[in-house]
């Protein structure tokens, strides 16, 4: 089936404005993570959706950054008065595992996000 | 997150098996191994993980010691396209939190 796929893959914006990112997970997956990665750097954790249960938001940067996941498959995530250093690849996973030990994680192509 | 050492880069001939290092002296019994890489440009791509025995699958094999300390990421005969950046983390009950990763360069 399909994998992880992730919209806009690109996306321009204007300091100040608000952007949504979607990600649709595989089909079945109840796990679905995001991270962002800025040029040259690792990836940074932001936000991990497990099921019914309350999402891990330990990664958010500031309280700009938000991430809701509908019907338990496709997740948004949004940045509000969006500022020169959210510019980055956010990047959304997913996972079949139940748990957090001994699972894969399926990876999207990302969406490069820039702001002007 | 400091729990893993990894060298910056490496090179590889192209054929040649690539031994990629870890180090993670303070890992505790219950977390995993787990290595992933990123080829320029994508996403993270899962590679393997294991607990405490070695393990092997169609993609590499991983050699855990036996006091867990440290595991090597094996790519049997490297080709052009292992050219990326792989993350070795370990874990348990967290999500993945990847470091800066070893750059491997696989060179014809």
């Amino acid at each position: 089936g399909a994998g992880v796929s992730q919209s806009p893959s690109n996306k321009v914006t204007e300091k100040g404005k608000d952007v949504e990112l979607r990600c649709d997970p595989i089909s079945g997956h109840t796990a679905l993570y995001w991270y962002r990665q800025s040029l040259g750097q690792g990836l940074e954790f932001l936000i991990y959706f497990q099921g019914n249960s309350a999402p891990d938001k330990s990664g958010l940067p500031s309280d700009r950054f938000s991430a809701e996941r509908t019907g338990g498959s496709v997740s948004t995530l949004t940045i509000q008065r969006t500022q020169q250093e959210d510019s980055a690849v956010y990047l959304c996973a997913s996972s079949l595992s139940p748990g957090l030990n001994n699972e894969k994680l399926f990876f999207g192509s990302g969406t490069q996000l820039s702001v002007l | 997150d400091a729990k893993t050492t990894q060298p910056p880069s490496m090179d590889c001939a192209e054929g040649r098996a690539a031994n990629l290092p870890c180090n993670h002296s303070t890992i505790s019994g219950n977390e995993y191994v787990y290595w992933y890489r990123q080829i320029h440009s994508q996403g993270p791509q899962y590679i393997i993980h294991g607990l405490k025995n070695n393990e092997t699958n169609e993609m590499a094999s991983l050699i855990i010691t036996e006091d867990r300390k440290s595991s090597t990421l094996i790519l049997p005969h490297a080709t052009l396209r292992d050219t990326a950046v792989y993350y070795c983390i370990v874990r348990v009950d967290t999500p993945l939190v990847f470091g800066k990763g070893t750059r491997l360069s696989v060179i014809a």
